[in-house]
């Protein structure tokens, strides 16, 4: 079945150490993007992909980087950078004017 | 599980009976709508969309209103079932320079009570 997976589930990094998430899609759609979300709080945007080799941030950039090297994958970076790291993210992904596709998320505890 | 949200709106409802979730939209130039219902530890999953050239659509046990003139969004489930207890966030979109824009509200917290 075609879908969205993201690994690992749980991750866990001690502060000052950067670490990287996966998100990879077998459903053949150009765009990608990464959300984050917090407690009591939607989702905000972090980065996000329309095409490969091309990327924009989102609402809150800040500490994080992307790369969209293939079309089926678009990994994330959190950086030491990131005053507050530690949330739950989402990647997801679209074609065209449709619905977001979503994983089933990362959940970072950063200590 | 995950927690989605500690603060949310929370709406309880007997099970059996119908359930209205609200959300309000920001942007006028929004054309298409979205409602996702959000299970702990899961990512969100696609209920029902609504394109701006209607007022009402129709799935199995869900309805979505939307109501342009006020920027308001409904989502109503039929005869509201223990499984449908989870967090509902309605989601916004409109082109931009950069492609399509997704804004998502903060979510509602359903509750069924047995």
């Amino acid at each position: 079945d075609g879908g969205i997976t993201q690994s690992p589930k749980y991750l866990f990094r001690k502060e000052g150490q950067n670490v990287t998430l996966s998100c990879e899609q077998n459903l053949n759609h150009d765009a990608m993007y990464w959300y984050r979300q917090d407690p009591g709080q939607g989702l905000r945007l972090i980065y996000y992909s329309q095409i490969v080799n091309d990327f924009q941030k989102g609402d809150i950039a800040e500490g994080y980087s992307v790369s969209r090297e293939k079309k089926e994958s678009f990994p994330l970076t959190v950086t030491s950078a990131q005053k507050n790291p530690t949330a739950f993210y989402l990647c997801a992904s679209s074609m065209g004017n449709s619905p977001l596709h979503f994983g089933n998320g990362t959940r970072l505890t950063v200590t | 599980g995950e927690s989605v949200g500690l603060h949310l709106p929370t709406l309880s409802v007997q099970e059996g009976d119908n359930s209205i979730i609200n959300c309000a939209y920001s942007n006028s130039a929004s054309d298409y709508f979205i409602w996702y219902k959000q299970e702990s530890g899961k990512g969100p999953q696609f209920i029902i969309d609504i394109r701006s050239n209607m007022d009402k659509r129709q799935g199995q046990r869900v309805t979505v209103l939307l109501n342009k003139t006020v920027k308001h969004l409904s989502l109503q489930i039929a005869a509201t079932q223990p499984g449908d207890s989870a967090v509902y966030f309605c989601a916004e979109n409109y082109l931009h320079n950069y492609g399509q824009n997704f804004v998502f509200g903060p979510g509602t917290r359903l509750s069924v009570l047995p």
